[in-house]
């Protein structure tokens, strides 16, 4: 079964440092997204990204983080100036076209851990 | 963007059925109904989806009623591997389908 996979699976960074995690999406996906797990809440959502551009962003989503998608495949997560509060689980997702554009649902990867130190 | 609750936990034991509920009183015309399983340190994983009436796939069921306001997840004889935190989420057409999390309801399978 198709899945969707991230590098690093971990990620350790000083604060301050830009980080860039890594996703590969279900090949013929078109919808993709980027959450973050703090250890032990909620799993949170940041962006969503559809045609090249983001279709939706949350307040968690500022002027720090950026997202690309660079190539045919990948679909990047850029944090410029990491912060210690940035420290996370951040999952990529990705689902297909449905009818209307919904009805299909989102497969995720198995995320990256960054740490800040 | 609809809102949903579910049990903080729930303990069952091996070879049970067990049923977690959700309510979302606010869910919209469109709206589908998506639950997810997360294991410690890993993504969530997608178990099924529905809009209405009842869904079955070869890991689980998914009854919605008629008015939608409610579901419920049924698990089959459930193993202890099954233990996981299991969420219910509303997808939200408008907002490209983002997907608003709760604190998900814990199970725990005891042998």
């Amino acid at each position: 079964e198709p899945e969707v996979t991230q590098t690093p699976s971990h990620q350790v960074t000083q604060m301050g440092q830009e980080v860039i995690l890594r996703c590969v999406p279900i090949s013929n996906h078109l919808y993709f997204y980027w959450y973050r797990q703090i250890l032990g809440q909620k799993v949170e959502f940041l962006v969503s990204f559809y045609n090249n551009e983001i279709s939706e962003k949350s307040e968690i989503f500022d002027d720090q983080f950026s997202v690309e998608r660079p190539d045919g495949s990948n679909f990047t997560l850029k944090i410029r100036s990491t912060k210690l509060e940035d420290s996370a689980m951040y999952f990529c997702a990705s689902r297909g076209e449905g009818v209307r554009g919904h009805g299909e649902p989102q497969h995720f990867g198995d995320g990256t851990r960054l740490s800040i130190l | 963007l609809a809102k949903t609750t579910q049990p903080i936990s729930m303990d069952s034991y091996e070879g049970q059925e067990v049923n977690i509920t959700c309510s979302h009183n606010n869910i919209a015309t469109n709206d589908y109904i998506t639950w997810y399983q997360q294991f410690p340190s890993q993504g969530p994983r997608f178990i099924i989806q529905g809009y209405k009436t009842k869904v079955t796939n070869e890991v689980a069921s998914l009854f919605i009623p008629a008015d939608r306001k409610s579901s419920t997840l049924s698990l089959p004889r459930v193993s202890l591997s099954d233990t996981a935190v299991y969420y219910c989420l509303v997808g939200d057409v408008d907002s490209n389908y983002q997907l608003i999390w709760g604190a998900g309801t814990k199970l725990i399978i005891k042998p």
